[in-house]
């Protein structure tokens, strides 16, 4: 049973223009949730988290949102680039289960000039 | 040179063979795990060690062994491996943090083909 889901498994946006990657989750014990991005031939780096404390966190142009009472997170990136094309996972995991995370299926980003 | 390091990066074997993939990282963290990905299916947690000294199951387990034979390093078996444990697979490492989730540093995988 997928605890940590992402709907869509590929998204396509014009340079300049803003990316919105979803992800859904069912366990509401889950309160610190981290966005990660994949190259092709590379691990994936974290990119940015939230604690569910707050509903919003912000680094450059990347943003996430985190809606607790839908289960609902989202990741923004204003402005898309090039380079953000990538596979972008949403993971998501508890303070007393110490590093476990769970991974969504991910998201293929692809970002044209 | 990178962190996390995982070897071989590609390997193709038989059906009911032996096989160990292995994990160095040079981040000085105490936590390892092993996960894999498949396609559509995210990545999955197989095994797990807080330190050298405790090894946890991960959602996937069956099938695989692991080993922790230094705080550096972190080794994941097949003992016979099967088709569909064809799969990409990654090494993470992360540090221990009271009362917080720890970020995972990954390494950069490696392909595994099962025939």
């Amino acid at each position: 049973d997928q605890q940590v889901k992402q709907n869509s498994p590929s998204l396509s946006v014009q340079e300049g223009r803003i990316s919105i990657l979803n992800c859904d989750y069912t366990n509401s014990m889950f309160d610190y949730f981290l966005w990660y991005k994949k190259y092709p031939a590379e691990g994936p780096t974290f990119l940015i988290s939230i604690s569910s404390i707050k509903d919003k966190n912000e680094d450059g142009r990347f943003t996430v949102f985190l809606n607790k009472s839908a289960k609902h997170l989202s990741l923004h990136i204003v402005p898309s680039q090039p380079g953000d094309s990538a596979v972008y996972f949403c993971a998501a995991s508890s303070y007393n289960q110490g590093g476990k995370l769970i991974f969504g299926q991910g998201t293929e980003l692809s970002v044209k000039p | 040179d990178a962190d996390v390091t995982q070897t071989p990066r590609n390997r193709i074997t038989k059906t009911g063979k032996r096989i160990m993939l292995e994990c160095s990282q040079t981040k000085g963290h105490d936590r390892m795990y092993w996960y894999r990905q498949d396609p559509g299916l995210g990545l999955r947690l197989i095994y797990y060690s807080f330190d050298v000294k405790d090894i946890n199951k991960g959602e996937i387990s069956d099938g695989y062994s692991v080993s922790r034979q230094a705080q550096a390093k972190f080794s994941l078996s097949l003992e016979s491996a099967i088709p569909n444990q064809t799969a990409l697979y990654f090494c993470a490492t992360s540090d221990s943090i009271a009362g917080a989730v720890d970020t995972q540093y990954f390494g950069p995988g490696t392909r595994l083909t099962v025939l």
